[in-house]
């Protein structure tokens, strides 16, 4: 079955950085686009970023364009979150999540538990 | 950027209850809209894709309608555990969006 696993929460300083992974099996992952979605404490989803299938193109946010990279391994079966130059704002359990398309975008029909990243001094 | 507004923001409900909840769109998202359950504590599940298709083994009580800016979710005989948040989200155009959330509890 359909499995992703995020790892590489932490509790982190303002300003400095931390990478996410996102650990897929049980499906064809190079055929996918991917996404990051997070959730601040007791608030809603909100979208972060998107790549392709085959990692050609990427998508983010405006709250977090500049500073948050997506990227995929497809031999590895990963997607990676690289954030840097954190703020308070960006605490949120990340969750990663699947497109049920190849290209993008479409219904995120399966996601991972999600990952916990709080920026605090 | 599409703003989608969600109503009501949380409802109080009674097992067997019929469970409405609407999402409105700021502009045109044709039927790119789906929709999500969240319970607590948990991963958010895709419930509904693209405005009305069911989800294999999502519960038959569970059905949505609409078009254009206008989308409906609705929960026919509503169980103890439906008890959750739900959320819709277009995918028509970037940025993605999802709307603020509707939260159901049991009365």
């Amino acid at each position: 079955q359909v499995q992703l696993v995020e790892s590489g929460g932490d509790v982190v300083q303002p300003g400095r950085s931390l990478r996410l992974s996102c650990a897929a099996s049980g499906f064809t992952f190079s055929s996918y686009a991917m996404h990051w979605v997070r959730q601040a404490p007791g608030k809603g989803l909100e979208w972060v970023a998107v790549i392709w299938y085959d990692g050609t193109k990427e998508y983010y946010a405006d709250s977090v364009k500049g500073r948050f990279t997506i990227s995929r391994d497809n031999s590895k079966t990963t997607l990676y979150l690289q954030m840097n130059s954190l703020r308070a704002e960006d605490t949120a359990v990340y969750y990663c999540a699947r497109d049920s398309g190849t290209i993008c975008c479409r219904a995120y029909d399966s996601w991972g538990q999600g990952t916990l990243v709080t920026v605090s001094s | 950027e599409i703003v989608l507004t969600q109503s009501p923001d949380f409802q109080s409900v009674t097992p067997k209850e019929k469970v409405t909840i609407t999402c409105r769109a700021s502009q045109s998202i044709g039927s790119s809209l789906h929709w999500y359950q969240q319970k607590p504590d948990q991963s958010p599940k895709l419930l509904i894709k693209y405005a009305s298709q069911s989800i294999s083994g999502v519960p038959s009580r569970f059905s949505g309608s609409g078009s254009g800016t206008d989308f409906t979710l609705t929960i026919n005989s509503l169980e103890a555990e439906d008890v959750a948040a739900y959320y819709c989200h277009q995918s028509s155009n970037l940025p993605y969006t999802f709307g603020q959330g509707t939260k159901l509890e049991i009365k």
